[in-house]
């Protein structure tokens, strides 16, 4: 049963556009959440991150918002760069453990 | 800085082979862990570690053992490999807790046959 749930493993955009990647959880302890990228053959980087006491965090062309009631969140890419095209996770946790989910393959056209 | 780093960068392994992963960071963090990435999966928590001489199980400890005797270094030990544990396993460290920012070493791509 996954905690961290990731529904669409791609996701096509055009550049300049806004790229939206939602991902939904399950765990109502889980009390900050996280956004990684990954390139091929290499390990994920850290994006962006949002605690619970927050609905919102910004980091350039990087948002992530939090709806804790829905239990959801995402991550908007505006403009969205060829250069984003990777796969990105979320990730949840709680205490000391994190989650992550199954990951979202995000390709970002010229 | 080297960061995180991993070795090997492959492995193959038989069935029912030992081994050991190494993982080992330069940057004094108190948190590491090790994850498994298989497809549609994401990573998923094997072990991590608060601090030297403190291990914990995460999500699928099972086939593997830990130790961490020093800050840098945090090895992963497959008792008795399965093929069940094909996987490309990424190790991360961090300052303070998960929820920090966790730096991910390049990956070891291991097949067990």
């Amino acid at each position: 049963d996954q905690q961290v749930k990731q529904n669409s493993p791609s996701l096509s955009v055009q550049e300049g556009r806004i790229s939206i990647l939602n991902c939904d959880y399950t765990n109502s302890m889980f009390d900050y959440f996280l956004w990684y990228k990954k390139y091929p053959a290499e390990g994920p980087t850290f994006l962006i991150s949002i605690s619970s006491i927050k609905d919102k965090n910004e980091d350039g062309r990087f948002t992530v918002f939090l709806n804790k009631s829905a239990k959801h969140l995402s991550l908007h890419i505006v403009p969205s760069q060829p250069g984003d095209s990777a796969v990105y996770f979320c990730a949840s946790g709680a205490g000391n453990m994190l989650t992550f989910g199954g990951g979202t393959r995000l390709m970002v056209k010229p | 800085n080297a960061g995180v780093t991993q070795t090997p960068k492959f492995q193959v392994l038989k069935t029912g082979q030992s081994m050991t992963l190494q993982c080992a960071q330069d940057m004094n963090h108190e948190y590491m862990s090790w994850y498994r990435q298989d497809p549609g999966m994401g990573l998923r928590l094997i072990h991590y570690s608060v601090g030297a001489g403190i291990t914990d199980q995460g999500e699928v400890p099972n086939g593997y053992n830990v130790s961490r005797s020093t800050t840098e270094d945090f090895p992963l030990r497959l008792l008795s490999a399965a093929p069940s544990q094909t996987s490309v396993y990424f190790c991360a460290s961090t300052r303070g807790r998960a929820y920090n920012e966790q730096f991910f070493g390049p990956g070891t791509r291991l097949t067990v046959l």
